[in-house]
Protein backbone atom coordinates (compact mmCIF):
# COMPACT_ATOMS: atom_id res chain seq x y z
CA UNK A 1 0.00 0.00 0.00
CA UNK A 2 0.97 3.93 -0.24
CA UNK A 3 3.51 5.24 2.60
CA UNK A 4 3.62 8.25 4.22
CA UNK A 5 3.57 10.79 1.66
CA UNK A 6 4.28 15.10 1.93
CA UNK A 7 4.13 17.98 -0.14
CA UNK A 8 5.93 19.81 -1.59
CA UNK A 9 9.33 17.93 -1.60
CA UNK A 10 10.71 21.75 -1.50
CA UNK A 11 9.99 24.69 -0.62
CA UNK A 12 12.09 28.37 -1.01
CA UNK A 13 10.71 30.95 0.94
CA UNK A 14 12.04 34.60 2.07
CA UNK A 15 12.67 35.61 5.36
CA UNK A 16 9.15 36.82 6.92
CA UNK A 17 6.81 34.59 4.78
CA UNK A 18 4.54 32.07 6.39
CA UNK A 19 4.95 28.76 4.86
CA UNK A 20 2.40 25.49 4.83
CA UNK A 21 3.89 21.64 4.69
CA UNK A 22 1.62 18.71 4.45
CA UNK A 23 1.55 15.18 5.18
CA UNK A 24 -0.97 12.58 4.20
CA UNK A 25 -0.62 9.45 6.27
CA UNK A 26 -0.79 5.98 5.92
CA UNK A 27 -4.41 4.78 5.72
CA UNK A 28 -5.75 3.69 8.80
CA UNK A 29 -2.69 4.94 10.87
CA UNK A 30 -4.13 6.90 14.13
CA UNK A 31 -0.73 8.39 15.27
CA UNK A 32 1.08 10.91 13.64
CA UNK A 33 4.41 12.61 14.27
CA UNK A 34 6.04 15.48 13.05
CA UNK A 35 9.98 16.04 13.39
CA UNK A 36 12.46 18.19 12.21
CA UNK A 37 16.53 17.39 10.75
CA UNK A 38 18.65 20.25 10.66
CA UNK A 39 22.36 20.00 10.39
CA UNK A 40 22.97 21.85 13.66
CA UNK A 41 20.13 19.95 15.42
CA UNK A 42 19.96 16.39 14.11
CA UNK A 43 16.44 14.85 14.12
CA UNK A 44 14.37 16.52 16.48
CA UNK A 45 10.45 16.05 18.08
CA UNK A 46 7.94 18.82 17.27
CA UNK A 47 4.73 17.52 17.69
CA UNK A 48 2.28 14.58 18.06
CA UNK A 49 -0.68 13.43 17.41
CA UNK A 50 -3.08 10.77 18.77
CA UNK A 51 -6.70 10.01 17.36
CA UNK A 52 -8.61 13.20 18.81
CA UNK A 53 -6.79 13.17 21.35
CA UNK A 54 -4.82 16.78 22.39
CA UNK A 55 -1.68 16.78 19.81
CA UNK A 56 1.57 17.06 22.24
CA UNK A 57 2.99 20.09 20.91
CA UNK A 58 5.70 20.30 23.59
CA UNK A 59 8.85 19.88 20.64
CA UNK A 60 7.54 22.67 19.15
CA UNK A 61 10.47 25.66 19.14
CA UNK A 62 8.54 28.51 18.59
CA UNK A 63 4.83 29.67 18.75
CA UNK A 64 5.86 30.36 14.78
CA UNK A 65 5.10 26.80 14.53
CA UNK A 66 1.66 25.04 14.78
CA UNK A 67 -0.06 22.31 13.33
CA UNK A 68 -3.31 20.49 12.75
CA UNK A 69 -4.36 17.37 12.06
CA UNK A 70 -8.16 17.57 9.98
CA UNK A 71 -10.42 14.96 10.64
CA UNK A 72 -7.50 12.13 12.33
CA UNK A 73 -6.11 12.13 8.65
CA UNK A 74 -4.13 14.80 6.44
CA UNK A 75 -2.11 17.38 8.98
CA UNK A 76 -0.56 20.51 8.14
CA UNK A 77 2.41 21.94 9.78
CA UNK A 78 2.69 25.52 10.00
CA UNK A 79 5.52 28.55 9.80
CA UNK A 80 4.58 31.47 10.04
CA UNK A 81 6.76 34.24 9.54
CA UNK A 82 9.73 31.92 8.71
CA UNK A 83 13.39 33.14 9.88
CA UNK A 84 16.85 31.42 8.38
CA UNK A 85 17.06 28.95 10.83
CA UNK A 86 14.00 27.39 9.91
CA UNK A 87 15.82 26.11 7.39
CA UNK A 88 15.73 21.79 7.38
CA UNK A 89 14.05 19.09 6.26
CA UNK A 90 10.43 18.75 7.92
CA UNK A 91 9.67 14.80 8.20
CA UNK A 92 6.05 13.31 9.29
CA UNK A 93 6.06 9.89 10.81
CA UNK A 94 2.80 7.56 11.52
CA UNK A 95 2.04 4.44 12.98
CA UNK A 96 -0.46 2.65 13.49
CA UNK A 97 -2.51 3.46 17.21
CA UNK A 98 -0.88 4.01 20.22
CA UNK A 99 0.26 0.73 20.92
CA UNK A 100 2.36 -0.28 18.08
CA UNK A 101 5.79 0.54 17.89
CA UNK A 102 6.95 1.14 14.26
CA UNK A 103 6.90 4.65 12.86
CA UNK A 104 6.87 5.06 9.25
CA UNK A 105 8.54 8.02 7.86
CA UNK A 106 7.28 10.04 4.70
CA UNK A 107 10.48 11.54 2.60
CA UNK A 108 10.42 14.82 4.36
CA UNK A 109 9.97 18.48 2.77
CA UNK A 110 13.10 20.18 2.59
CA UNK A 111 12.53 24.08 3.37
CA UNK A 112 14.76 26.75 2.59
CA UNK A 113 14.53 30.35 3.71
CA UNK A 114 15.97 32.99 1.87
CA UNK B 1 20.22 18.20 26.87
CA UNK B 2 21.02 15.53 24.66
CA UNK B 3 19.51 12.13 25.92
CA UNK B 4 20.77 9.94 22.96
CA UNK B 5 24.77 9.67 22.46
CA UNK B 6 25.29 7.97 19.24
CA UNK B 7 29.33 7.18 18.20
CA UNK B 8 30.75 7.49 16.01
CA UNK B 9 30.01 10.67 13.68
CA UNK B 10 31.33 8.46 10.62
CA UNK B 11 32.43 4.97 9.88
CA UNK B 12 34.23 3.81 6.61
CA UNK B 13 34.37 -0.27 6.23
CA UNK B 14 35.68 -2.55 3.54
CA UNK B 15 32.98 -5.02 1.90
CA UNK B 16 32.81 -8.00 3.79
CA UNK B 17 34.22 -6.06 7.11
CA UNK B 18 31.60 -5.52 10.85
CA UNK B 19 30.34 -1.87 11.42
CA UNK B 20 29.76 -1.59 14.82
CA UNK B 21 27.69 1.52 15.58
CA UNK B 22 27.22 2.77 19.68
CA UNK B 23 24.63 4.35 21.14
CA UNK B 24 23.66 5.70 25.06
CA UNK B 25 21.14 6.57 26.56
CA UNK B 26 20.42 8.66 29.55
CA UNK B 27 16.52 8.00 30.62
CA UNK B 28 15.94 4.59 32.30
CA UNK B 29 12.37 4.90 31.35
CA UNK B 30 12.89 4.61 27.81
CA UNK B 31 11.63 1.20 26.94
CA UNK B 32 11.81 1.03 23.02
CA UNK B 33 15.12 0.87 20.83
CA UNK B 34 14.31 1.27 17.15
CA UNK B 35 17.76 1.93 14.45
CA UNK B 36 16.42 3.36 11.52
CA UNK B 37 18.39 3.69 8.06
CA UNK B 38 18.63 6.86 6.09
CA UNK B 39 19.45 7.50 1.96
CA UNK B 40 20.12 10.64 0.60
CA UNK B 41 16.75 12.45 -0.07
CA UNK B 42 14.42 9.78 1.90
CA UNK B 43 12.94 9.43 5.01
CA UNK B 44 14.51 7.32 7.54
CA UNK B 45 13.53 4.07 7.30
CA UNK B 46 13.39 1.05 10.16
CA UNK B 47 15.75 -0.87 10.09
CA UNK B 48 15.62 -3.19 13.44
CA UNK B 49 14.10 -2.57 16.65
CA UNK B 50 14.68 -3.99 20.55
CA UNK B 51 12.90 -3.92 24.04
CA UNK B 52 15.27 -3.98 27.13
CA UNK B 53 13.71 -7.53 28.16
CA UNK B 54 16.47 -9.28 25.79
CA UNK B 55 20.27 -8.61 25.45
CA UNK B 56 20.54 -9.11 21.42
CA UNK B 57 18.00 -9.01 18.36
CA UNK B 58 19.41 -10.30 15.13
CA UNK B 59 17.71 -9.71 12.01
CA UNK B 60 19.72 -10.98 8.63
CA UNK B 61 23.08 -9.31 8.57
CA UNK B 62 22.12 -6.70 12.02
CA UNK B 63 22.19 -7.32 15.19
CA UNK B 64 20.77 -4.88 18.24
CA UNK B 65 23.12 -5.79 21.08
CA UNK B 66 21.56 -4.10 24.21
CA UNK B 67 23.47 -3.29 27.66
CA UNK B 68 20.79 -2.05 30.06
CA UNK B 69 22.89 -1.67 33.50
CA UNK B 70 25.61 0.33 31.07
CA UNK B 71 22.45 2.19 29.37
CA UNK B 72 23.86 1.25 25.91
CA UNK B 73 22.91 -0.16 22.87
CA UNK B 74 24.86 -0.86 19.48
CA UNK B 75 24.31 -1.75 16.20
CA UNK B 76 26.23 -4.44 14.29
CA UNK B 77 26.08 -5.01 10.36
CA UNK B 78 27.84 -8.67 9.52
CA UNK B 79 29.16 -8.72 6.18
CA UNK B 80 28.75 -5.10 5.04
CA UNK B 81 28.07 -4.45 1.65
CA UNK B 82 28.44 -1.21 -0.81
CA UNK B 83 24.56 -0.94 -0.43
CA UNK B 84 24.37 -0.16 3.12
CA UNK B 85 26.17 2.72 2.75
CA UNK B 86 23.73 5.33 4.46
CA UNK B 87 23.02 7.55 7.30
CA UNK B 88 22.36 5.47 10.61
CA UNK B 89 19.99 7.06 13.54
CA UNK B 90 19.55 5.15 17.06
CA UNK B 91 16.69 6.29 18.90
CA UNK B 92 14.40 5.75 22.06
CA UNK B 93 10.96 6.18 23.23
CA UNK B 94 8.77 5.96 26.13
CA UNK B 95 5.17 3.88 25.05
CA UNK B 96 3.41 4.96 27.86
CA UNK B 97 4.55 9.01 26.50
CA UNK B 98 3.11 8.69 23.13
CA UNK B 99 6.34 7.21 21.94
CA UNK B 100 7.82 10.35 20.56
CA UNK B 101 11.49 8.99 19.04
CA UNK B 102 14.64 10.68 20.77
CA UNK B 103 17.05 10.26 17.99
CA UNK B 104 21.37 9.59 18.39
CA UNK B 105 23.30 12.14 16.41
CA UNK B 106 23.59 9.66 13.17
CA UNK B 107 26.54 7.64 11.81
CA UNK B 108 27.76 8.10 7.81
CA UNK B 109 28.72 4.88 7.11
CA UNK B 110 30.42 4.10 3.72
CA UNK B 111 31.49 0.90 2.95
CA UNK B 112 34.21 0.63 0.63
CA UNK B 113 33.62 -2.09 -2.46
Amino acid sequence: GAGVSQSPSNKVTEKGKDVELRCDPISGHTALYWYRQSLGQGLEFLIYFQGNSAPDKSGLPSDRFSAERTGGSVSTLTIQRTQQEDSAVYLCATKDGPSTDTQYFGPGTRLTVL
Amino acid sequence: QQQVKQSPQSLIVQKGGISIINCAYENTAFDYFPWYQQFPGKGPALLIAIRPDVSEKKEGRFTISFNKSAKQFSLHIMDSQPGDSATYFCAASISTSGSRLTFGEGTQLTVNP
